[in-house]
């Protein structure tokens, strides 16, 4: 299983405020920063936030992320169809010496 | 911008060697802050990260322990590409196989490639 631990399923309706998770220790989220990605089927996961809570230029300021300890969320505000995808959080391993994924969350908006 | 592509066959039988290649533009692979790393995913290991090779005054090509007696990640400078090796594969290595450049960031990342593991 991954290292990180994403629950595998999340769902909301339009408009609605979603929080993912993101739980590690101190070998991974605890001493390194997370960043999270947005996969939709087919392609390749896409940077969604980086160093924790921030936002690559083109990414909506409804996704924002923020990192406590050995855990990480992503928050999604304002929901939309299109935001139905994959979401993964990512962090460097300083005892694997590489880096380490959650095993993802399904978003559904219903 | 920077972009990657990726190339190589989405066959590959058991026991042989899995190699795939993956194009650089907008970037240098001899870059002394970047690092090219190779990542695969599939349905039941989710993502791996495979490992990775960066300049810093001289080569350095890091893997990840499961995979460390297997693998060889190289940089081919005249091309600005580098590359993947996977040996002695197992229908366990089919996945889609990316790469992604680095350190800080895994970003951004090739289109994919399926590979599959079979006879």
């Amino acid at each position: 299983q991954s290292v990180l631990t994403q629950p595998p399923s999340a769902s909301g309706t339009p408009g609605q405020r979603v929080t993912l998770s993101c739980s590690g220790s101190s070998s991974n989220i605890g001493r390194d920063n997370v960043n999270w990605y947005q996969q939709l089927p087919g392609t390749a996961p896409k940077l969604l936030i980086y160093t924790n809570n921030q936002r690559p230029s083109g990414v909506p300021d409804r996704f924002s992320g923020s990192k406590s300890g050995t855990s990480a969320s992503l928050a999604i505000s304002g929901l939309q169809s299109e935001d139905e995808a994959d979401y993964y959080c990512a962090a460097w391993d300083g005892t694997l010496n590489g880096w380490v994924f959650g095993g993802g969350t399904k978003l559904t908006v219903l | 911008q920077v972009q990657l592509q990726q190339s190589g066959p989405g066959l590959v039988k058991p026991s042989q060697t899995l190699s795939l290649t993956c194009a650089i533009s907008g970037d240098s692979v001899s870059s002394n802050s970047a690092a090219w790393n190779w990542i695969r995913q599939s349905p039941s290991r989710g993502l791996e990260w495979l490992g990775r090779t960066y300049y810093r005054s001289k080569w350095y090509s890091v893997y990840a322990a499961f995979v460390k007696s297997r693998i060889i990640i190289n940089p081919d400078t005249s091309k600005n590409q580098f590359s993947l090796q996977l040996k002695s594969v197992t229908p366990e290595d089919t996945a889609v196989y990316y790469c992604a450049r680095g350190p800080a960031v895994l970003d951004p990342w090739g289109q994919g490639i399926l590979v599959t593991v079979s006879s």
